[in-house]
């Protein structure tokens, strides 16, 4: 059981917006501790999606986009794309147990 | 341009010890801020951090798994060792390496899948 909690699947139409939650606690996410997305395709390795709660790395498209409030963060993606299902993941530090790096259960986008 | 290569054996036996290097490129562990951290994925499962090594040796562990893991560091031959004792079947699972900056895993090796069977 993950420590960050996300929703095991979405899925949206080409051209719709979804949204991925992700919720943790006061020893995590609402503690003021940033959030990392990775987007995992098929068979590949996980890629960085969002640093810092809602900053994109080079070469990833605006339509991904992220944002975080108390406990919780969310990323979002406007104008679903067939390339865009893959598995996703949230990220961020726990002060517990003298402090440590957590993932959530991830989720997975199934564009219809 | 940066690049990490996870390396070690594919199968191990129960009880033994896991030893898996991160050969990596186009940065340097001595630069502040930077560390490489390990992140292992079972088949068809999350992802779950295992251990980071920062460019000052600070190195932190998976609560749940810190009394089985080591990390260290050779800058001059760029390479991050792990080790992981008592494996176990449950240990099954593709094995990442990833510069991290701070907190940001932010450039990942392709993953080295290791099994552990009799």
């Amino acid at each position: 059981q993950s420590v960050l909690t996300q929703p095991p699947s979405v899925s949206g139409a080409p051209g719709q917006r979804v949204t991925i939650s992700c919720t943790g606690s006061s020893s995590n996410i609402g503690a003021g501790y940033d959030v990392h997305w990775y987007q995992q395709l098929p068979g590949t390795a996980p890629k960085l999606l969002i640093y810092g709660n809602s900053n994109r790395p080079s070469g990833v498209p605006d339509r991904f986009s992220g944002s975080k409030s108390g406990t919780s963060a969310s990323l979002a993606i406007t104008g679903l794309q067939a390339e865009d299902e893959a598995d996703y993941y949230c990220q961020s530090y726990d002060s517990s147990l003298s402090g440590h790096w957590v993932f959530g259960g991830g989720t997975k986008l199934t564009v219809l | 341009q940066i690049t990490l290569k996870e390396s070690g054996p594919t199968l191990v036996k129960p009880t033994q010890t896991l030893t898996l290097t991160c050969t990596f490129s186009g940065f340097s562990l001595s630069t502040s801020g930077v560390g490489v951290g390990w992140i292992r994925q079972p088949p068809g499962k999350a992802l779950e951090w295992l251990a980071l090594i920062y460019w000052d040796d600070d190195k932190r562990y998976s609560p749940s798994l810190k009394s089985r893991l080591t990390i260290t560091k050779d800058t001059s031959k760029n390479q991050v060792v792990l080790t992981m004792t008592n494996m176990d079947p449950v240990d099954t699972a593709t094995y990442y390496c990833a510069h991290a900056y701070y907190a940001i895993f932010d450039i990942w090796g392709q993953g080295t899948m290791v099994t552990v069977s009799s």
